[in-house]
């Protein structure tokens, strides 16, 4: 079955720069595109950008462009979201999900979500 | 920027249908998805395309729309019903993804 496994919680003081990393499998990694979402505490779900797995191209939120980064590894089936100039504001859970077969724009299956605490 | 507007709560008792709203005036030219998130959980989508169900997701829930509203419906809801509602959507040039604000629905 699909499945998304992403890297491990993360501790980062401001200004410093954060990589959470999502490996795919259970299918064509290079089919179907990546989204990042993130959930600050008692927060809404925001969606920060996704990435075509298969040629590369992004779409990155607007609140976010210029900070954000989303890369891929098509050899290791795995999508990269980096983040930098932390703020204690973006402390979050990072959640990556792929694009829905069935209507390209909506998210599923997601990873497990990664912690990211920005802390001084 | 482009948003979507839910009801920040909705109580229902057990056995009972919820309907839970979301708004957005792009939303008559984009597609609506619904997403539940239990606490401490990854969402999960329980309708797609308006009012499409993805396997596995159990017949209570279904989707309609109408203009700019968008309505998640859950009949007969159950004590494993209970917890956040998110719809999903596209800004009018379908470039951006947004969410709404979350609704949170209580089993009584």
């Amino acid at each position: 079955q699909v499945q998304l496994v992403q890297s491990g919680a993360e501790v980062k003081k401001p200004g410093a720069s954060v990589k959470v990393s999502c490996r795919a499998s259970g299918y064509t990694f290079t089919t179907y595109g990546m989204h990042w979402v993130r959930q600050a505490p008692g927060q809404r779900l925001e969606w920060m950008g996704w990435i075509n797995a298969g040629n590369g191209n992004t779409e990155y939120s607007q609140k976010l462009q210029g900070r954000v980064t989303i890369t891929r590894d098509t050899s290791a089936s795995t999508a990269y979201m980096e983040l930098s100039s932390l703020r204690f504001e973006d402390t979050a859970v990072y959640y990556c999900a792929r694009d829905f077969p069935y209507s390209t724009g909506s998210l599923d299956p997601w990873g497990q979500g990664t912690l990211v605490t920005v802390s001084s | 920027s482009y948003e979507l507007t839910q009801p920040p709560s909705v109580s229902v008792s057990p056995g009972q249908t919820a309907r839970i709203t979301c708004s957005g005036d792009a939303l008559p030219k984009q597609y609506a998805y619904w997403y539940q998130q239990k606490p401490g959980q990854a969402p999960v989508m329980v309708i797609y395309k308006d009012s499409e169900r993805p396997s596995g997701i159990p017949e209570r829930f279904s989707g309609s729309s109408s203009g700019t509203t968008v309505t998640l419906t859950i009949s007969g809801v159950q004590a494993e019903d209970e917890a956040d509602y998110y719809c999903q959507s596209a800004d009018s040039s379908g470039t951006y993804v947004v969410f709404g604000g979350g609704t949170k629905l209580t089993v009584l």
